[in-house]
Order: structure tokens, then C-alpha cells, then sequence
């Protein structure tokens, strides 16, 4: 079975540039979640959906960055315009069910470098 | 205060023998969810084992356990029999509540594996 796929793998963007990072969750998963990874602040929850719909937006650093899930099997986490404090690795994940043993399965990241 | 505290910032161990990753939790909340992942040098987020709240008993998986001790707030992965594949950073996790999947990461600990 097909994990999590996330797009692209690396990205190498200049500051000011709008960078848009690409999700597809596992088939039949109805929660979707987006962290970023940091040497300095570690691994933090960006945005989650549930049913396509955005539960908890309380991590999204500013407004600069916005996420969507238009279906049940895309999201995109968009950046604009990017900064050189965004380089991150950028994960995905995604789960089935709500609460309780509620497993999140991660994709590979995405590691994003603004210059 | 630290919701998730990994006390050890790095571990080794020898090939073959039993190895305890410390992790401590700070809730309220009678329900939560305790998760440990690792993730090797290639970066991605792997799921290992899951401990409810009101898991009577320690959670196993393979050659993973977890040491719950709730009074004491402790959830230690012990991994048994220790391979040079463990060799990775181990991430403690926990969910608060029931009325979120939004997952609160601890710092990690690194563990060395040696032959």
C-alpha cells in the first residue's frame, strides 16, 4: 500500500518566492496533518484537517503561510511570501479515525531552503 | 512547563542488549495518548508503539515495550535485543484529551547502536 506522499522532496527556493508543498494522504485516512521539523524548535503541528476541514490552525506561524485540502486525498501547505527562517523539513500525515489509538502515518518530508 | 520532557539527549548502546529511552509527560487530563517514533538518518517518521491512559497493561510491539507508569507520569520505550538498524532519533509523543489529534512532541534522544 502507498503511504503517505508528500512533493517535492527538497526545495531550494529564493526569499520572497511563493514555495507550495504537496500532500497526498493514505486512501480511506479522514485526518490530515502538517508539521514542520527544526533544529531549534523541533517537531510542531502547523495545521491538522479532519473530513477536509481545518480543525486546529493554531500552529501556522503568521499569514504567510495557509494550508488547503480541497479533497480527501490532496493538501497543500503554501508559503508566501517565503523567508529564510521557513527552512524547515516539512511533514505530512495522516490518520483514520478520531482520537484514541489514533496512529499518524508520516510522509518522507519535504525539505524546504530559502536563501 | 514541558508537556513532553526526553531527558537524554544522546544514547549507545551494544548490539544486542536491552536499551531504555526515557520520557516524561506533563497532563491534566485524565485521557491521553502516549506514542513513540523513530526516525532514522533519512528522516522519515516512523511509528513504533502506543500506550493509552487506560491501557491496564504495558503496550508491547516486537521487540519495543513501553514502561508505563502513570503515577510517576513516565512512558520509557525499552527496545530489547538492540540492532545497528535502531540507530536513529526516538521521539515521544503524547495526545491530551479527547478532543484533539493534535500530537505534542518531546526533544528526542539520539541512539547510537554499536557492534
Amino acid at each position: 500500500d502507498a503511504g503517505v506522499i508528500q512533493s517535492p522532496r527538497h526545495e531550494v527556493t529564493e526569499m520572497g518566492q511563493e514555495v507550495t508543498l504537496r500532500c497526498k494522504p493514505i486512501s480511506g485516512h479522514n485526518s490530515l496533518f502538517w508539521y514542520r521539523q527544526t533544529m531549534m524548535r523541533g517537531l510542531e503541528l502547523l495545521i491538522y484537517f479532519n473530513n477536509n476541514v481545518p480543525i486546529d490552525d493554531s500552529g501556522m506561524p503568521e499569514d504567510r503561510f495557509s494550508a488547503k485540502m480541497p479533497n480527501a486525498s490532496f493538501s497543500t501547505l503554501k508559503i508566501q511570501p517565503s523567508e529564510p527562517r521557513d527552512s524547515a523539513v516539512y511533514f505530512c500525515a495522516s490518520s483514520w479515525g478520531r482520537t484514541g489509538k489514533n496512529i499518524q502515518y508520516f510522509g518522507a518530508g519535504t525539505r524546504l531552503s530559502v536563501l | 512547563a514541558q508537556k513532553i520532557t526526553q531527558t537524554q539527549p544522546g544514547m549507545f548502546v551494544q548490539e544486542k542488549e536491552a536499551v531504555t529511552l526515557d520520557c516524561t509527560y506533563d497532563t491534566s487530563d485524565p485521557s491521553y495518548g502516549l506514542f513513540w517514533y523513530k526516525q532514522p538518518s533519512s528522516g522519515e517518521m516512523i511509528f513504533l508503539i502506543y500506550q493509552g491512559s487506560y491501557d491496564q497493561q504495558n503496550a508491547t510491539e516486537g521487540r519495543y515495550s513501553l514502561n508505563f507508569q502513570k503515577a510517576r507520569k513516565s512512558a520509557n520505550l525499552v527496545i530489547s535485543a538492540s540492532q545497528l538498524g535502531d540507530s536513529a532519533m526516538y521521539f515521544c509523543a503524547m495526545r491530551e484529551g479527547d478532543n484533539t489529534d493534535k500530537l505534542i512532541f518531546g526533544t528526542g534522544t539520539r541512539l547510537q547502536v554499536f557492534p
